[in-house]
């Protein structure tokens, strides 16, 4: 089945020390999300990929970053990262407008 | 200052009842709206949608109702089963011209009691 993968599910990482999330599709999709979702909270957008176009969000933090080498993977950088970025965080694709999202099942970030 | 809001975080029903779950938006602009439902340990899956020309779309057991003048949608399961407990997110999307973003709320936790 065509889908959206995120890896790991479940990542500890140490105060300050540089950490990669990733997500990989089989669906083809033009577009491709990150967003933040912290406990009780609305998923946040924090970036997307048009193609190979990156959209930051306003109030994303410069300690996030992106990079989408292909059309099928994206990887989210925490350069340091603090306690406050512990989250889930949720990788979508979309083939376009009014088509809504495919999501991963998340990456679940704890910084001890 | 959120656009999207789900202010009631949890509700309960009976299996075989109508679940009714509401949504509020305040941006005149969104015109695009969906419902996702999420189990634990899993991402969102999406449920239905509804384009703002319409005021109602269905799908077996799930009917959305969007009312623009009151900036206001809800999505109605009926009958509600055991299999339809999760966490129900709303969302909306704008046409800007670039790509869709789409707009959450917090989420609403349905319980259906057997």
């Amino acid at each position: 089945d065509a889908m959206v993968i995120q890896n790991p599910r479940y990542q500890v990482t140490q105060f300050g020390k540089p950490v990669t999330l990733s997500c990989s599709q089989t669906l083809n999709h033009n577009v491709m999300y990150w967003y933040q979702q912290k406990s009780s909270q609305a998923p946040k957008l924090l970036f997307h990929y048009y193609d190979k176009d990156f959209n930051n969000e306003a109030d994303t933090p410069d300690n996030f970053q992106s990079r989408r080498p292909n059309t099928s993977f994206c990887f989210l950088d925490i350069r340091s990262p603090g306690l406050g970025d512990a989250a889930m965080y949720l990788c979508a694709t979309s083939r376009g407008y009014n088509y809504g999202y495919t999501f991963g099942s998340g990456t679940r970030l704890t910084v001890v | 200052d959120q656009q999207v809001k789900q202010n009631s975080p949890s509700l309960s029903v009976q299996e075989g009842r109508i679940s009714i779950l509401n949504c509020d938006y305040t941006n005149s602009m969104f015109d695009y709206f969906l419902w996702y439902k999420k189990y634990p340990a899993e991402g969102p899956t999406f449920l239905i949608s509804i384009s703002s020309i319409k005021d109602k779309n269905e799908d077996g057991r799930f009917t959305v109702f969007l009312n623009k003048s009151a900036k206001h949608l809800s999505l109605h399961i009926v009958p509600s089963q055991p299999g339809d407990s999760a966490v129900y997110f709303c969302a909306a999307s704008e046409d800007t011209g670039g790509s869709e973003k789409l707009v959450f709320g917090k989420g609403m936790k349905l319980t259906v009691n057997p």
